[in-house]
């Protein structure tokens, strides 16, 4: 099992570039996140889809746009790249919503200049 | 929505010291996680311990939920201890996913 993955692990933008983060899992989970972390701080929720079909906002949605593409695949877009958005983005997944645990991929930096 | 308290902010200990992480919430929780950040930025599962008590080799935890505080003990710490331990609670309601505290960043040194 490779648990969750993301690509890519790194990549810089210049403001105005659109791009697109993956996260794939394999633990066949119902639920999935999307975080951001920035500098000295804990993680912070941009979207989650508690299941296929469902996407809701989280605590810092603004920026972010995300599609739930089948069970296993959660992606989060970036359409207008902005350098407040320079952070390092975590997914995780959970078997179903809040009660279970979370298990998150490597982590993708990114950099806008 | 909950608040999460990390204590205390920084530690640095000798290799083979003992310590205690405190993690404080404001509200009833449903999911507690422990996590390592290593220096990598990697973030390992600790502990799942909405309550009672865990042990896994030098580290363990307690939450009791009831006074709404979680401690994870690390005991004969080694260099490879060292990173930030976040605490991660979880409730029925609001976002439906973790609240984070700041973390506590601690330094092994040998």
């Amino acid at each position: 099992n490779a648990g969750v993955t993301q690509t890519p692990k790194f990549q810089v933008l210049k403001t105005g570039q659109s791009m697109t983060l993956q996260c794939a899992q394999d633990m066949n989970h119902n639920s999935m996140y999307w975080y951001r972390q920035d500098p000295g701080m804990g993680l912070r929720l941009i979207y989650y889809s508690a299941s296929e079909g469902t996407t809701d906002k989280g605590e810092v949605p603004n920026g972010y746009n995300v599609s739930r593409l089948n069970k296993r695949e959660f992606s989060l877009r970036l359409e207008s790249a902005a350098p407040s958005q320079t952070s390092v983005y975590f997914c995780a997944s959970a078997l179903a919503g809040t009660t279970y645990e979370q298990y998150f991929g490597p982590g993708t930096r990114l950099t806008v200049t | 929505g909950i608040q999460v308290e990390q204590s205390p902010p920084d530690l640095i200990l000798q290799e083979g010291a003992n310590s205690t992480l405190r993690c404080n919430f404001s509200d009833s929780v449903n999911n507690l996680q422990w996590f390592h950040q290593n220096p990598w930025g990697q973030l390992i599962n600790l502990f799942y311990i909405p309550s009672g008590t865990k042990q896994n080799g030098r580290l363990s935890a307690t939450t009791v939920a009831t006074e709404r505080y979680s401690l994870l003990y690390i005991s004969s710490s080694q260099t490879t201890d060292s990173g930030v331990y976040f605490c991660a609670v979880g409730m029925n309601s609001g976002y439906s996913t973790l609240t984070f505290g700041k973390g506590t960043m601690l330094l092994v040194s040998p």
